[in-house]
């Protein structure tokens, strides 16, 4: 079975400043898909970027990237000039390729903004 | 688009009562999937429908929990009878096609079982 490991449970960065936060995970298939995603304090899970394994090319979208490295089997999330609305949870995911398919959460990086 | 919709936001019952939540999908989409969130679990997938049919219910904890997609605008999840550790915020998100990954989720309903 899949794991996602998502090891800092809280992060701070100061306002225009970048953070990064780090996610594992554990799988055994060559081709799948991960996510990042945002939980505000509404509660609402907002889907950050998106990166399927056969791309070599890191996604980005806007001011957050990702570095992937499919050997490591590590997939960071890096939010660059940092802003108060990007303060939430934010949860790393796994899912496997074809059809229907689980998808595999972390367990959550808090990320506080410091003005 | 008013995005997934649930009801209540927020629920405090009694153990041993009936809890339904509710959810209505985005228009057009033909997957729904409903988690549950806790602090010691995580994100949990609970059961995914697609085109009403239950595929994946796997993840139901126990007979306790029952759901039900009567057609492709409404859903309802149903634990009878409730308990403490039933707890927890419980979110309902939709996709177009069996995407998981790529669902947009409601804003959550919070319960608390006393």
């Amino acid at each position: 079975a899949q794991t996602v490991t998502q090891s800092q449970p809280e992060m701070s960065v100061q306002e225009a400043e970048t953070v990064t936060l780090s996610c594992t995970y554990d799988t055994s298939e060559s081709d799948y898909y991960l996510f990042w995603y945002k939980q505000p304090p509404s509660r609402q899970m907002i889907l950050v970027i998106r990166q399927e394994a056969y791309k070599q090319q890191n996604a980005t979208e806007n001011r957050f990237s990702v570095n992937f490295q499919k050997a490591a089997k590590s997939f960071s999330l890096k939010i660059s000039d940092s802003q108060l609305g990007d303060a939430a949870m934010y949860f790393c995911a796994y899912r496997s390729p074809g059809g229907y398919q689980k998808v595999t959460f972390g367990i959550g990086t808090k990320l506080q903004v410091i003005p | 688009d008013a995005g997934v919709i649930q009801s209540p936001r927020h629920e405090v019952t009694e153990m041993g009562q009936e809890v339904t939540l509710r959810c209505k999908p985005i228009s057009g989409h033909n997957s729904l999937f409903w988690y549950r969130q806790t602090m010691m679990r995580g994100l949990e997938l609970l059961i995914y429908f697609n085109n009403n049919v239950p595929i994946d219910d796997s993840g139901m904890p126990e007979d306790r929990f029952s759901a039900k997609m009567p057609n492709a605008s409404f859903s309802t999840l149903k634990i009878q009878p409730s308990e403490p550790r039933d707890s927890a915020v419980y979110f309902c998100a939709s996709s177009l096609g069996q995407g998981a990954g790529k669902a947009f989720f409601g804003q959550g309903t919070r319960l608390t079982v006393v």
